[in-house]
C-alpha cells in the first residue's frame, strides 16, 4: 500500500486567499485525522472521522477552517480566508476500525501565508 | 479527556551514551500509550505502543519503554544511541475505546552528536 497520500507537499499562498488540502487515507482505514504542527503548540488533533462522519472537530481553530470527508477515500482540510498564523505542517492520518491501535500519518503538507 | 506532558524539548547525548525521554499522562479512564519518531521533513511513525499486558515493551530501533501506573508515565529509553537517532519523540496517549484519537505532547528533540 501506498500509505497516506497528502497533497500538496508545500504550499505557498498570500493571506486571504483559500487554501485545500487534500488526503487519501489507507485503503479500508475507517478513521481519518486531521493534526497541525508548529513549534509553539506541537501536534494539535483538529477534527477526525469515524466511517466518514465528523466525531470531533473541537480542536478546529476558527470558523475560517472546514473539513470534509465525502467518501471513504478522501479528505479536505479547507481554510478561508488563510492568514500568516495559520503557517504550519499540516498532517493527515488514518487508522483501521475495530479494535486496531496505530495510526498511520501521511508526509505532512507545509504551509506557508505569506 | 487526556492530556501529555513530555518533560523535556530538548535533550543532547553523544553517540553510544544511554538515553531517556521522559512523558506523563494524564487520564480518568484507562489508555493505550504510544511514542512515535520524527525524522527532519517526514511524517510520524510508530516506535511502539502500550495497550496492556507487560509494562516494558520493546519497540523498532532499540527503543523500549515502561508503563508505570501509579506514576502516570511511560519514558522511552534506549541504552546506546546512535547519530541516526537523532530526530524530534512524540508520545501519545489516547483512551481505550473504539474510533478515538491520539492526543500527542510537544514533543521531545534529540540531538546525538559523536
Amino acid at each position: 500500500d501506498a500509505g497516506v497520500i497528502q497533497s500538496p507537499r508545500h504550499e505557498v499562498t498570500e493571506m486571504g486567499q483559500e487554501v485545500t488540502l487534500r488526503c487519501k487515507p489507507i485503503s479500508g482505514h475507517n478513521s481519518l485525522f486531521w493534526y497541525r504542527q508548529t513549534m509553539m503548540r506541537g501536534l494539535e488533533l483538529l477534527i477526525y472521522f469515524n466511517n466518514n462522519v465528523p466525531i470531533d472537530d473541537s480542536g478546529m481553530p476558527e470558523d475560517r477552517f472546514s473539513a470534509k470527508m465525502p467518501n471513504a477515500s478522501f479528505s479536505t482540510l479547507k481554510i478561508q480566508p488563510s492568514e500568516p498564523r495559520d503557517s504550519a505542517v499540516y498532517f493527515c492520518a488514518s487508522r483501521p476500525g475495530g479494535t486496531s491501535t496505530e495510526a498511520f500519518f501521511g508526509q505532512g503538507t507545509r504551509l506557508t501565508v505569506v | 479527556a487526556q492530556s501529555v506532558t513530555q518533560l523535556d524539548s530538548q535533550v543532547p547525548v553523544f553517540e553510544e551514551a544511554p538515553v531517556e525521554l521522559r512523558c506523563n499522562y494524564s487520564s480518568s479512564v484507562s489508555v493505550y500509550l504510544f511514542w512515535y519518531v520524527q525524522y527532519p521533513n517526514q511524517g510520524l511513525q510508530l516506535l511502539l505502543k502500550y495497550l496492556s499486558g507487560s509494562t516494558l515493551v520493546k519497540g523498532i530501533n532499540g527503543f523500549e519503554a515502561e508503563f508505570n501506573k501509579s506514576q502516570t508515565s511511560f519514558h522511552l529509553r534506549k541504552p546506546s544511541v546512535h547519530i541516526s537517532d537523532t530526530a524530534e519523540y512524540f508520545c501519545a496517549v489516547r483512551n481505550n475505546q473504539a474510533g478515538t484519537a491520539l492526543i500527542f505532547g510537544k514533543g521531545t528533540t534529540l540531538s546525538v552528536s559523536s
